[in-house]
């Protein structure tokens, strides 16, 4: 999961295998969240994102699950590959003009 | 299309040295924005604009201005750095605000010395 520190949280998987990364978010008015991905040296790619009003929506290979009850969101990866080894953040849009991004969490996907 | 392009890649100040980061979009985008990002923490925005000619402070102002003369730039000044502005900067733009995804940059990395 997300945090807030030094030391990025890492996931390590193999290669074919899923991935799910976890973020807690903080605020429960947050409406609207977006996983974003990061490769090393570049800027964040953006990913997918959900509304507050749907627990699910599928992207190509992607799937996030928002769980509003324990402010809990989850980007699950399918058939993990080499190319997916990068840092996943999400963000969390809590009113107007004020986006947070979480610290994110480092994916190395091992061949 | 470029998307959103940032300049420069690199840069070292030394301490009380002003600079100017430039930020530029090809996609017609409305708001446009600056973040930072240092080790293990998420990206704090410093100031966004709304629309050409408008500008707004953000998380983490202090120690930084904006201008947004023409609507495809956005530039970020320092005035006088500061080791504590030793971080990487995300430029980032669209047209929804915070509701929609942004497109970034592909960062400046600034070290104050």
């Amino acid at each position: 999961g997300e945090s807030v520190g030094l030391h990025l949280p890492t996931l390590s998987v193999q290669e074919g295998d899923n991935s799910i990364i976890n973020c807690a978010y903080s605020n429960s008015a947050s409406d609207y969240f977006i996983w974003y991905k990061q490769e090393s040296g570049k800027g964040p790619q953006f990913i997918i994102d959900i509304r507050s009003n749907m627990d699910k929506r599928q992207g190509q290979r992607v799937t996030v699950l928002l769980n509003k009850t324990v402010k809990h969101l989850s980007l699950q990866i399918a058939a993990t590959q080499p190319g997916d080894s990068a840092v996943y953040f999400c963000a969390e849009r809590r009113n107007n003009n004020d986006m947070r991004f979480g610290a994110g969490t480092r994916l190395t996907v091992k061949p | 299309n470029a998307g959103v392009t940032q300049t420069p890649k690199f840069r070292v100040l030394k301490t009380g040295q002003s600079m100017t980061l430039l930020c530029a979009q090809d996609m017609n985008h409305e708001y446009m924005y600056w973040y930072r990002q240092d080790p293990g923490m998420g990206l704090r925005l410093i100031h966004y604009s709304v629309g050409e000619g408008t500008t707004a402070k953000g998380e983490v102002p202090d120690g930084y201005n904006v201008s947004r003369l023409k609507k495809q730039n956005f530039l970020l000044g320092l005035e006088s750095a500061a080791p504590s502005q030793t971080s990487v900067y995300f430029c980032a733009s669209n047209n929804g605000g915070v509701s929609y995804g942004y497109t970034f940059g592909s960062g400046t990395r600034l070290t104050v010395v």
